[in-house]
C-alpha cells in the first residue's frame, strides 16, 4: 500500500524566509506525487506534481519540489514566503494505474507571520 | 478553463435523512472521483468512476451509494445520514487516459443535524 507522511502538522516562517515543507513516501511500485494547497473553506489546488520526468518540479506561485528516490522524499519549498502563501498544504500519492486513487498526506498548516 | 462543478455548496440535513450530491467532471475527463474530509483531517477516498463504471472503493458506508452517468457526470447518495458524515465532500476529475492528474472541485459542505 502507499502512502505519504508529512513530518510537522504546523509551519510557522516570517515573510520573505524559506518555506520548507517535508514529505516522505512509501510505495511498493514507482509513484507519482503530487502538492495540493487548500486554502480555508476552498477546495484543493494543484501546485506541483512529479511523474517520472525531471526529478525538480516547478510548480504555481513559486512553489518547486524535487524528487529523491534515494531519500523516499518530495520537500516542498519555495524561496520568499508570502503572507498569501498561508494555507494548508497536502502531500499525496498515487500509482501508475490508469484512474488510481490519491493517498494524502495528514496536511501541514503554513503560517506566515510579518 | 472549465473546472469541476458541485453542487449544491452547502447542504443541511437531519439525522437519517437522504442526501444527494452532484458532481460535473471538466469536459472530455473521464474519471470522477470522490472524497470525503473532516473537519481538521485529510481527504479520504470515497468511490471512483471510469468511463462510467465503478473503477475503486475505498472507505464508502454501505449508505452510500454512487453512479455515474451517460454525460459523465456523477452523483452520490447518502442515506440514513448520521451526525458522523456531516464532512466537506470532493469531488475531482482527470482524463486517465492521458494523464493522472486529478482536478477538484469546490466540495460540498455537509452538514448533519
Amino acid at each position: 500500500a502507499q502512502s505519504v507522511t508529512q513530518l510537522g502538522s504546523h509551519v510557522s516562517v516570517s515573510e520573505g524566509a524559506l518555506v520548507l515543507l517535508r514529505c516522505n513516501y512509501s510505495s511498493s511500485v514507482p509513484p507519482y506525487l503530487f502538492w495540493y494547497v487548500q486554502y480555508p473553506n476552498q477546495g484543493l489546488q494543484l501546485l506541483l506534481k512529479y511523474t517520472s520526468a525531471a526529478t525538480l518540479v516547478k510548480g504555481i506561485n513559486g512553489f518547486e519540489a524535487e524528487f529523491k528516490k534515494s531519500e523516499t522524499s518530495f520537500h516542498l519549498t519555495k524561496p520568499s514566503a508570502h503572507m498569501s502563501d498561508a494555507a494548508e498544504y497536502f502531500c499525496a500519492v498515487t500509482n501508475t494505474g490508469t484512474a488510481s486513487k490519491l493517498t494524502f498526506g495528514t496536511g501541514t498548516r503554513l503560517q506566515v507571520t510579518l | 478553463a472549465a473546472g469541476v462543478i458541485q453542487s449544491p455548496r452547502h447542504l443541511i440535513k437531519e439525522k437519517r435523512e437522504t442526501a444527494t450530491l452532484k458532481c460535473y467532471p471538466i469536459p472530455r475527463h473521464d474519471t470522477v472521483y470522490w472524497y470525503q474530509q473532516g473537519p481538521g483531517q485529510d481527504p479520504q477516498f470515497l468511490i471512483s468512476f471510469y468511463e462510467k463504471m465503478q473503477s475503486d472503493k475505498g472507505s464508502i458506508p454501505d449508505r452510500f451509494s454512487a453512479q455515474q452517468f451517460s454525460d459523465y457526470h456523477s452523483e452520490l447518495n447518502m442515506s440514513s445520514l448520521e451526525l458522523g458524515d456531516s464532512a466537506l465532500y470532493f469531488c475531482a476529475s482527470s482524463f486517465s487516459r492521458v494523464e493522472e492528474t486529478q482536478y477538484f472541485g469546490p466540495g460540498t459542505r455537509l452538514l448533519v443535524l
